[in-house]
């Protein structure tokens, strides 16, 4: 079964850094681009980075480029998102997901809780 | 970047009815657009990919079309169960891109 599993969710303070990973499983890994997607409290999806299968290539949303990066350890199954200059508006749950080619995501993990006040 | 623009953001109607949400897009594109359903307190789950095609397991009263900049979703006859929010999602090019998102609310 193909499954996608964040960790690193917390309550962190405005400026502060944070690492998110993503635990794959039942697919081969390397060959595929993984995405992470966050939604604000009551609000809608936004997607926020992608990284290639091997990890060479990544793209992010305007909010969050200098202060995100995306990366991948394939020995591990394990996509990373590494967050600082944290605010307020980075406030949401964290999704991974995997992209089917171009097309849609087909697999989304159940989400981590990123949580910035003082 | 391409931003999505969904209308309505909200929609009310009644088992049975059948609903169209539309999805503008800034900048046209082929058919690099999916549809998602999402259900409070879970992930997203894809619809309707390549603008039209359904995903495996969906049920056929949901159906996709449109290319360029404007995209529809439609639901032939609304069932208690798809009460929910509804995105699109461009993925023609990078950053992608969601829709703000349309709540099908039961009247």
């Amino acid at each position: 079964e193909v499954q996608l599993l964040e960790s690193g969710g917390d309550l962190v303070q405005p400026g502060g850094s944070l690492r998110l990973s993503c635990a794959a499983s039942g697919f081969p890994f390397g060959g595929h681009a993984m995405d992470w997607v966050r939604q604000a409290p009551g609000a809608g999806l936004e997607w926020v980075a992608a990284v290639s299968g091997s990890g060479t290539n990544t793209y992010y949303a305007g909010s969050v480029k200098g202060r995100f990066t995306i990366s991948r350890d394939n020995s591990k199954n394990i996509v990373y998102l590494q967050m600082g200059s944290l605010t307020a508006d980075d406030t949401a749950v964290y999704y991974c997901a995997k992209p089917v080619g171009g097309w849609y995501f087909d697999v989304w993990g159940p989400g981590t809780l990123v949580t910035v006040s003082s | 970047d391409i931003q999505l623009t969904q209308s309505p953001s909200f929609l009310s109607a009644s088992v049975g009815d059948r609903v169209t949400i539309t999805c503008r897009a800034s900048l046209g594109f082929s058919s690099y657009l999916a549809w998602y359903q999402q259900k409070p307190g879970k992930p997203p789950k894809v619809l309707i990919y390549a603008a039209s095609t359904l995903q495996s397991g969906v049920p056929s009263r949901f159906s996709g079309s449109g290319s360029g900049t404007e995209f529809t979703l439609t639901i032939s006859s609304l069932q208690p169960e798809d009460f929910a929010t509804y995105y699109c999602q461009q993925l023609n090019s990078y950053p992608y891109s969601f829709g703000q998102g349309t709540k099908l609310e039961i009247k």
